[in-house]
């Protein structure tokens, strides 16, 4: 049983949409972090998100974490060729990093 | 550039042969842990070392053992690997303490065939 279930599995979309990817689970989380990960490179950390309700914005992304901390969505506006990746949430527990299956996401120019 | 180095990129073994992979930290990082990424999947904790120690471990045979160095970098040993054991291992460093933020690796591709 994943304890985070992201959503969609694949994305697939034109330069200049918008787009939203989520990531769920049943369980509180004190806090949750979003990663990007480039074909041949690994895991580059884009934010965390720490508050219920929080948001944050970096550039064109825009991030928010549950009210209850069970979930998380990352928004991208105007999706560019660059934004081409898979995007994975991930929890810290105690010790090691629990990630989702990701996002992959393919912005076609 | 994170600062964390991996080799090698790729490789490929056939069942049953033993592999070493190796990890640099970036530097002032005390802690280096290892995960495993299947294709189509998010990365899975194998296990993590703190100054030169074993402090925590995945759902992972004991076959997957470790090593961390005074100069904290890393090794994985995977013993009589299976196919399965094909993916992408990636190695990441951090410094433990409140905030911190781990660093990836660009990885190491195993093929076993």
């Amino acid at each position: 049983t994943q304890l985070l279930e992201q959503s969609p599995q694949f994305l697939s979309i034109q330069e200049g949409e918008n787009l939203t990817v989520y990531c769920n689970s049943s369980s509180v989380f004190s806090s949750l972090q979003w990663y990007r990960q480039e074909p041949g490179e690994g895991p580059v950390l884009l934010v965390t998100v720490v508050t219920g309700g929080e948001v944050k914005k970096l550039k064109r992304l825009t991030f928010q974490f549950g009210d209850a901390r069970k979930d998380s969505s990352l928004h991208i506006t105007a999706a560019q060729p660059g934004d081409t990746g898979l995007y994975l949430c991930a929890f810290d527990s105690e010790t090691p990093l629990v990630f989702g299956k990701g996002t992959r996401l393919s912005v076609i120019a | 550039e994170t600062g964390v180095t991996q080799s090698p990129t790729h490789l490929i073994k056939t069942r049953g042969q033993q592999v070493t992979l190796r990890c640099s930290s970036q530097s002032g990082h005390n802690t280096v842990s290892w995960y495993q990424q299947a294709l189509g999947q998010g990365p899975q904790f194998i296990f993590q070392y703190y100054r030169e120690e074993e402090n925590g471990r995945g759902n992972f045979p004991p076959r997957f053992s470790g090593l961390q160095f005074p100069n904290y970098s890393s090794e994985l040993n995977v013993n009589a690997l299976e196919l399965d054991d094909s993916a992408l291992y990636l190695c990441a460093s951090s410094f433990t303490g409140i905030g911190n933020t781990i660093y990836f690796g660009e990885g190491s591709w195993l093929t076993v065939v």
